[in-house]
């Protein structure tokens, strides 16, 4: 089952505005990563939080992360059509007794970006 | 300095074919990963190696699927025999941090499968 949700499932914006996305997830996590997909491309990693962190922020990105709630939150301000994509969180998750680790990707957030 | 290199990009076969799918980490990299992409199930890893080993297969969906990393800058994924159902985008990753630290995404493959 899907470790990371996201939501909403798509979202459409005019340019200049803020986006904020959302991620909830089940179990105890390292870290959680956002990932952005641009159509027909490879994932690009946006940002890294981890457990013991609550707010990050990567030049127009800002993300936060509650682990009480199991949720984060990504912000997109201002916006650009170049924004668009779909925007994935990643949860890591890890066994250490199989010496296993593992990033579990939700389904996305489409975000469009109305010029 | 060259991102991950994944070929073919696009892959058109039919029920029954092998199909093999190649990857070149980033040097340096040491975890290399293997991903499925579908509308339906989202990315779902399949197999990751650590120093040429793998390390954990749990995703690897029948046995008609096998990854093999024979040194540090290859990997191949084959499928044998191909089914409709395997068409999907697979994804190739590598990392140099861990396997639950940033990793680096190359092209994609879109495999289609008659």
């Amino acid at each position: 089952s899907q470790q990371g949700e996201e939501d909403p499932q798509a979202l459409s914006i005019q340019e200049g505005e803020n986006a904020t996305m959302n991620c909830s997830y089940k179990t105890s996590i390292n870290n959680l990563q956002w990932y952005r997909q641009n159509s027909g491309r490879g994932l690009v990693h946006l940002i890294l939080i981890r457990s013991n962190e609550r707010e990050k922020h990567s030049g127009r990105l800002r993300v936060t992360l509650d682990t009480s709630k199991k949720s984060s939150s990504l912000l997109i301000t201002a916006s650009r059509a170049a924004d668009t994509a779909s925007y994935f969180c990643a949860t890591a998750l890890g066994d250490s007794g199989a010496g296993s680790y593992q990033l579990t990707f939700g389904k996305g957030t489409k975000l469009s970006v109305i010029p | 300095d060259a991102g991950v290199i994944q070929s073919p990009r696009h892959e058109v076969t039919e029920m029954g074919q092998e199909v093999t799918l190649r990857c070149k980490p980033i040097s340096g990299h040491d975890y290399l990963f293997w991903y499925r992409q579908t509308m339906m199930r989202g990315l779902e890893l399949l197999i990751y190696f650590n120093n040429n080993v793998p390390i954990d297969d749990s995703g690897m969906p029948e046995d008609r699927f096998s990854a093999k990393m024979p040194n540090a800058s290859f990997s191949t994924l084959k499928i044998q025999p191909s089914e409709p159902r395997d068409s999907a985008v697979y994804f190739c990753a590598s990392s140099s941090q861990g396997a639950w630290n940033e990793q680096f995404f190359g092209p994609g493959t879109r495999l289609t499968v008659l």
